[in-house]
Formats: C-alpha cells, structure tokens, sequence
C-alpha cells in the first residue's frame, strides 16, 4: 500500500551542484505535481504532468526540470542548485477523472543548499 | 488574480469546537479542497465542496457559498492529535487539475 514514494527524503547540496528527485506511484493515476513548500508561503506548484511524456509549467517553474517518462514516475531536476531552492518538496498525484478527486501526496523531501 | 486568505494561527481546547475560515478569489472555480497536514509530515486529504451547502464526515464539516467566495472547516469534539495546519486549496481548471493552495491555518489544541 505504498501510495506515492518520494526519494531522498533528505539532502544537503552545494550551491551550483545538481540533482534528481524521484517521485514514484503505484496508484495508476495519470497526474503528477511537483511543488515546494517554504514558511508562511504554502505549497507553490512548480511543474506538472497531465499524463505520460507530458509536462508544463506551474508556478514557480525557473531553475527546475521535470520529466514524465513513464506513467508511474516523475522526475524533478535542479540543473545548477541555489539557497533559494532551499525548501520542501512534495510530489502528489491525481486520477483524470474529475476534479472531485483528491491529490494523493508523498512524504517529502527536505532540500538544503549551503 | 488568484487569492486565498485563512488565519495563520488558531488555539483551542480539547473538546471544543473550532472553525476554521477560507475567502477566495480565483479566476475560475471547479471545487474546493481541505487537506491537514502535521507537523513534518505529507498533506492528508480531508473533504471536497464543489456545490453550496454542508458536507460533514464525522467530526470533521466543510461549508462552501460559491457566490460569497467563502468556506469554513469545522472541527467538533476536538481532541489532541487535531493539532495540525489546515490547507485551503482550490481547483480553478478542470482542465488541469491543478490546484490552488492558501498558506494554511495551525491550529493548536491545548488540554
């Protein structure tokens, strides 16, 4: 009963070095989100994914890649980190079918940038 | 533009009943969500309005007026582990899905 599994669920980076994060559900659900969440600002959409090899652009887009390869995962880059990046990050996932359906969330992943 | 107020923080007492307010404006409305999340941990998902009126689930009910952009969650027999933040989220699009986060409301239960 896994749901949605984000890893790492811990990294400390330098600035300027890059990274992958992985967002993986078992749940057959065809939409996946990426967002961030800092202090007093709530969750910020930065990419998501209306279904497989799809992505576009949320809120806050600049300094992140995304990629939808297969339906089951979703994939966040940070091509060259700054401190500003510095947040949490959780993935989420939704069927099509509607918007009276919930989006299912992972654990997190907590992203410093020294 | 897109807008969603909620109180930042709310104290309450162990069997009480809180009320926890949502405005919104937002350039399209598919739906309203209530999510809770504890400290540390993932959002959970707590109740959807899409229509004006009442849902309840348990100790747990959610208003919506869709023509006063406003919804309110109510929490009865309040207990400790109620204390959490509370997300207001809207769905401007059903197109996409995507939804629309307030800043959310922590709420602290006190014995």
């Amino acid at each position: 009963n896994a749901g949605v599994t984000q890893t790492p669920k811990f990294r400390v980076l330098k600035t300027g070095q890059s990274m992958t994060l992985l967002c993986a559900q078992d749940m057959n659900h065809e939409y996946m989100y990426w967002y961030r969440q800092d202090p007093g600002m709530g969750l910020r959409l930065i990419h998501y994914s209306v279904g497989e090899g799809t992505t576009a652009k949320g809120e806050v887009p600049d300094g992140y890649n995304v990629s939808r390869l297969k339906k089951q995962n979703f994939l966040l880059g940070l091509e060259s980190a700054a401190p500003s990046q510095t947040s949490v990050y959780f993935c989420a996932s939704s069927y099509t079918a509607g918007s009276n359906q919930p989006q299912h969330f992972g654990d997190g992943t907590r992203l410093s940038i020294l | 533009g897109q807008n969603i107020d909620q109180p930042t923080e709310m104290t309450a007492t162990e069997g009480a009943i809180v009320q926890i307010n949502c405005t919104y404006q937002t350039s399209g409305f598919n739906g309203l969500f209530w999510y809770q999340q504890h400290a540390g941990e993932a959002p959970t998902f707590l109740s959807y309005n899409v229509l004006d009126g009442l849902e309840e689930k348990g100790r747990f009910s959610s208003f919506l007026s869709r023509s006063k952009g406003y919804s309110y969650l109510l929490l009865k027999e309040l207990q400790m582990k109620d204390s959490a933040s509370y997300l207001c989220a809207v769905s401007g699009s059903r197109r996409s899905d995507k939804l629309i986060f307030g800043t959310g409301t922590r709420l602290q239960v006190f014995p």
